[in-house]
């Protein structure tokens, strides 16, 4: 059973740090894996979608890797902003559409 | 740019009652994805369709019901609705044919309250 794990539960960093969010998973029978935002109460914005074949993906100031033999994938956000505050989820879709979330990684970026 | 859409964004019922959420995928996805997410918990993956059959099934419980129609909307039914119902209920689609490139687009959600 596919299980997938983000490192740390919540992040507080002060505003212009670089920092890393972590996901893990299971089992590495992964169709692609997918990173979010979600502000509270509200719905999910996608930020990143990385293939099963490839390693990395990058928009702006995001950059997701993914190292599927391992089970990890990493997301940096470089020189953090307050606006960038909210919870960061990252989403495995396995074999056919099923897909499974981490608990996620609270974030506050402190002006 | 057209977004998914799923009404009605706010629902009450009471026990033992019936619920149907809708939800309509951004224009040309064909793909749809309902998942539940409770307080304080990550979604949970309940069912998901592609070309209006059913593509795949989670931890949807069988009281509740959906399907995707000709026009690729699609709808959760949920009957003898529970205490424990009462969850952020989301909507994303996708431009899915079982490759690996179709990114998954949220609606806002329907909150929904059993009391």
């Amino acid at each position: 059973k596919q299980e997938v794990t983000q490192i740390p539960a919540a992040l507080s960093v002060p505003e212009g740090e670089n920092l890393v969010l972590n996901c893990s998973f299971t089992d590495s029978a992964i169709y692609n894996l997918q990173w979010f935002r979600q502000d509270p109460g509200k719905g999910l914005t996608s930020l990143l979608l990385i293939q099963s074949s490839q390693r990395e993906q990058t928009s702006g100031r995001l950059n997701a890797s993914l190292d599927k033999s391992s089970g990890r994938s990493t997301l940096y956000i470089a020189a953090s902003q307050p606006g960038d505050s909210a919870t960061y989820l990252c989403a495995v879709r396995l074999r056919g559409f099923k897909t499974i979330f981490g608990a996620g990684t609270r974030l506050f970026v402190k002006a | 740019a057209a977004g998914v859409i799923q009404s009605p964004r706010h629902l009450i019922k009471e026990k033992r009652e019936t619920a149907t959420l809708k939800c309509y995928p951004i224009p040309r996805h064909d793909t749809v994805y309902w998942y539940q997410q409770g307080p304080g918990q990550d979604p949970q993956f309940l069912i998901s369709f592609y070309e209006k059959m059913q593509s795949d099934k989670g931890s949807i419980p069988d009281r509740f019901s959906a399907q995707q129609f000709s026009d690729y909307h699609s709808e959760l039914n949920m009957s003898s609705l529970e205490l424990g119902d009462s969850a952020l209920y989301f909507c994303a689609s996708s431009l899915g044919s079982g490759v690996t490139t179709d990114t998954q687009y949220f609606g806002p959600g329907t909150r929904l309250t059993v009391l």
